[in-house]
């Protein structure tokens, strides 16, 4: 299993402009995620899905969105970069254990830059 | 109040200490809690669960006190293997239903030789 994959790794945006990250998981998880992490801060939850077809908006999502159209796929989308955008964006997913404890599946993430 | 809390660190110590970090979380209905570690620049990964009644894999050691709604995690005989950020993370259910993971800021360990 190649685990949850996400490209590209690095992206520099001019302000204005749009792009997609991409995220794809091999584990057939049902939940996925899109986190962003600011320098010396933790992890900051933008949306997530725990199905196809099915997301929903996490702390921070104004400035995103995203789609769920299989089960291993959950692009995110920035629309008109701005410079706090600036940060790196990790995907994970997850599937419910016995406990339910709903343990996550990170990828290297994607470090993006706007300027 | 931040829902999750940590002392950032950093915790410079020698191979082979002890070292313990401690972290508070503020909703009393959390429901599951994690220990993850983070390298520098790479995903956060599963360290371990923190079980009520306590959990210890090898060298490391997680309690939780719900009373208090504190976490703790233990590292026994450092190892400079071991230098990293710690991520308290705290599952709860979120306003719409829904189980989601909150991350405190992480504690900065160093281990040196």
């Amino acid at each position: 299993n190649a685990g949850v994959t996400q490209t590209p790794k690095f992206r520099i945006l001019k302000i204005g402009q749009s792009m997609t990250l991409q995220c794809t998981q091999d584990m057939n998880h049902n939940y996925m995620y899109w986190y962003r992490q600011d320098p010396g801060m933790g992890l900051k939850l933008i949306y997530y899905s725990v199905g196809a077809g099915i997301t929903d908006k996490g702390e921070v999502p104004n400035g995103y969105n995203v789609s769920r159209s299989t089960t291993e796929d959950f692009p995110l989308r920035l629309e008109l970069a701005a410079p706090s955008q600036t940060s790196v964006y990790f995907c994970a997913s997850s599937s419910p254990t016995r406990t339910h404890s709903y343990e996550q599946y990170f990828g290297p993430g994607t470090r993006l830059t706007v300027t | 109040r931040k829902e999750v809390e940590q002392d950032p660190g950093p915790f410079n110590v020698p191979e082979g200490a002890t070292v313990a970090f401690n972290c508070t979380y503020s909703n009393s209905a959390s429901q599951s809690f994690f220990w993850y570690r983070q390298d520098c620049r790479k995903e956060p990964k599963l360290l371990m669960s923190v079980y009520s009644s306590g959990n210890e894999d090898g060298r490391f050691t997680a309690q939780l006190n719900r009373a208090s709604q504190y976490i703790s995690l233990l590292i026994r005989d450092s190892k400079l293997s071991d230098s990293a950020t710690y991520l308290c993370v705290v599952n709860k259910i979120n306003a719409t239903g829904r189980r989601a993971l909150t991350f405190g800021s992480g504690t900065r360990l160093q281990v040196q030789p």
